[in-house]
């Protein structure tokens, strides 16, 4: 079993609509969680981060994360053309002092 | 701001060459990380760094060695170039604040090994 797993996409949605990308992880002492979009050619860039459980949200990005069942979700509001690109689901376990990848969900956004 | 910076953008070299990729960081950052990223296999931890002179083996540390001489400068040393090292390679660091701590990416160096 990976140790983040991410459906690979493509993930499909219209302008406007909501997308939801979703991760799990199977290290339960698992204590930070990030999310990173990166366009093609480009390195990662780091757009949401949570730490406990519940809801965060900063703008047209809400990080969810359920320690309990392992899995942490972004969803992006009001999808735009541009929020087109590949999202890394990242988990940081204190005991290996490093950030474990997901593959990347791909997301296309249509018009 | 958080600025990681990379020597090249773009890098061809050839079979048997050694090959140094620098890093850099400016933010006093303890922890540096080298990564590739190859397509279809996900960003892949090639070696990373606690502080000076330390180093740890990540999952795919074969063919390659570091140096950390200096906190903010972390190098990636190819020491005789490969043409299954061409990649992407990425250099990040970790910003601690508390219980926080978010890394971030440098731009990249593609290397090509003809």
């Amino acid at each position: 079993q990976k140790e983040v797993e991410q459906n690979s996409g493509p993930l499909s949605v219209p302008e406007g609509a909501i997308a939801s990308l979703n991760c799990t992880y199977s290290d339960r002492v698992s204590q930070s969680f990030f999310w990173y979009r990166q366009y093609s050619g480009k390195s990662p860039e780091l757009i949401m981060s949570i730490y406990s459980n519940g809801d965060k949200e900063d703008g047209r990005f809400t990080a969810q994360l359920n320690k309990a069942s392992q899995y942490v979700s972004l969803l992006i509001r009001d999808s735009q053309p541009s929020d087109s690109a590949t999202y890394l689901c990242a988990v940081y376990t204190g005991t290996a002092s490093k950030l474990t990848f997901g593959t990347g969900t791909r997301l296309q956004v249509t018009l | 701001d958080v600025k990681v910076t990379q020597s090249s953008r773009y890098l061809v070299k050839r079979t048997g060459e050694k090959v140094f990729l620098e890093c850099v960081q400016d933010m006093d950052h303890e922890n540096m990380f080298w990564y590739r990223q190859d397509p279809g296999l996900g960003l892949r931890l090639i070696y990373f760094s606690y502080d000076v002179k330390m180093k740890e083996k990540g999952d795919i540390p074969e063919g390659y060695s570091v140096s950390r001489e200096k906190k903010e400068r972390f190098s990636l040393i190819l020491e005789s170039a490969s043409t299954n090292q061409t990649s992407m390679y990425l250099c990040a660091s970790i910003s601690r604040t508390g219980v926080r701590h978010e890394q971030y990416f440098g731009p990249g160096t593609r290397l090509t090994v003809t």
